[in-house]
């Protein structure tokens, strides 16, 4: 099926480790960003992609780096893994990200730093 | 600071009866909102949205509302249904690459 792709589902870090969540989409989407879900705080953004080669941070963007070589893959890094980034990740992709719609996530990461 | 607020996290509502949801905003940029909806273990899916230059949109079941001098949207659900139960996300764009989402607010309808 069409969509996107967040691979793994789940992971445990130690504090201080690296880690890369995948995500991939099949929509020939050019805007692909990532998010993170904390209780209380709702979605905020990382990072975002507006196409192959171009990224830029959103709101928060410290401890994690990204990269677009594809159009369909975006990869979340996270250099030096700390427990206050335990949390669920989001990975999206759009076709009209200026209105907000046509936004398809994919099933999210939990990830925990212990 | 956040720029879009939930400030209801639950709500309960009796199936059949009417769900409202609230949500305001700081920014007076926003010229696009939206409401998605997510259950467990899944990412969010759209819902409806309405455009700065209209003050309701309905779609079904599903109808928001806009008051701009306000900056407060609600979302109304008429009539509630056991798989309306869900958590809903309030969100606003500046017609940018940034969606701002509020906190959520927690929807569960009683048999």
């Amino acid at each position: 099926n069409a969509g996107v792709t967040q691979t793994p589902k789940f992971q445990v870090l130690k504090t201080g480790q690296s880690m890369t969540l995948q995500c991939a989409q099949d929509m020939n989407h050019e805007y692909m960003s990532w998010y993170r879900q904390d209780p209380g705080m709702g979605l905020r953004l990382i990072h975002y992609s507006v196409g192959a080669g171009i990224t830029d941070q959103g709101e928060v963007p410290n401890g994690y780096n990204v990269s677009r070589s594809t159009t369909e893959d975006f990869p979340l890094r996270l250099l030096s893994a700390a427990p206050s980034q335990t949390s669920v990740y989001f990975c999206a992709s759009s076709s009209r990200p200026g209105t907000g719609l046509g936004y398809t996530f994919g099933s999210g990461t939990r990830l925990t730093v212990v | 600071d956040q720029q879009v607020k939930q400030n209801s996290p639950s709500l309960s509502v009796q199936e059949g009866r009417i769900s409202i949801l609230n949500c305001d905003y700081t920014n007076s940029m926003f010229d696009y909102f939206l409401w998605y909806k997510k259950y467990p273990a899944e990412g969010p899916t759209f819902l409806i949205s309405i455009s700065s230059i209209k003050d309701k949109n309905e779609d079904g079941r599903f109808t928001v509302f806009l008051n701009k001098s306000a900056k407060h949207l609600s979302l109304h659900i008429v009539p509630s249904q056991p798989g309306d139960s869900a958590v809903y996300f309030c969100a606003a764009s500046e017609s940018d690459y940034k969606l701002s989402f509020g906190a959520g607010t927690t929807v569960t309808v009683r048999a």
